[in-house]
């Protein structure tokens, strides 16, 4: 069964620093996301991508976090500046249609020191 | 108000057991409406989806109430691997974002 793949598994960085975290999505999904998960609390959504473009972002998603798919199979999510705050879990989601269902990958675990 | 509320747990069964999760949200908006399983530090996966008429897959059903915005998930049978957090998870008409509850603990004991 095809998956969505993240890597890597877990990340550790001093704040103030830039991370990428990647993500190769299943091979005929279109639709693109990343959710992020703060231990003890619920999965939030972060950004949706489709056609190259943003489609839907939420509060949480500032102009410290973009996002690009810059050779047509890895999606990335790029924090600029880390804060202590963005210790969490990101997960990578993709699917086939805007309204289909969700997979997603495994996670990256980061930790901002 | 909470989008999506759901009650925490744990909820503690034995094996065999038959247990029942509720969850409420608040957007009439809401379109489409999903349990996914969520073991310790790990991904959620789509246990399944919930249509109106109401669905099972084996040991689970699920059922939707639009009217007072309300979504259940049964587990009938209860296995030891059944024990995970299990998360509604609705999304809003004409957006394809997910909104998560914070879900709701099981664990099942021998």
């Amino acid at each position: 069964e095809p998956e969505v793949t993240q890597t890597p598994s877990h990340q550790v960085t001093q704040m103030g620093q830039e991370v990428i975290l990647r993500c190769v999505p299943i091979s005929n999904h279109l639709y693109f996301y990343w959710y992020r998960q703060i231990l003890g609390q619920k999965v939030e959504f972060l950004v949706s991508f489709y056609n190259n473009e943003i489609s839907e972002k939420s509060e949480i998603f500032d102009d410290q976090f973009s996002v690009e798919r810059p050779d047509g199979s890895n999606f990335t999510l790029k924090i600029r500046s880390t804060k202590l705050e963005d210790s969490a879990m990101y997960f990578c989601a993709t699917g086939a249609g805007g309204s289909d269902t969700q997979y997603f990958g495994p996670g990256t675990r980061l930790t901002v020191l | 108000r909470k989008e999506v509320e759901q009650d925490p747990g744990p909820f503690n069964v034995p094996e065999g057991a038959t247990v029942a999760f509720n969850c409420t949200y608040s957007n009439s908006a809401s379109q489409s409406f999903f349990w996914y399983r969520q073991d310790c530090r790990k991904e959620p996966k789509l246990l399944m989806s919930v249509y109106s008429s109401g669905n099972e897959d084996g040991r689970f059903t699920a059922q939707l109430n639009r009217a007072s915005q309300y979504i259940s998930l049964l587990i009938r049978d209860s296995k030891l691997s059944d024990s995970a957090t299990y998360l509604c998870v609705v999304n809003m008409r004409g957006y394809s974002t997910l909104t998560f509850g914070k879900g709701t603990m099981l664990l099942v004991s021998p």
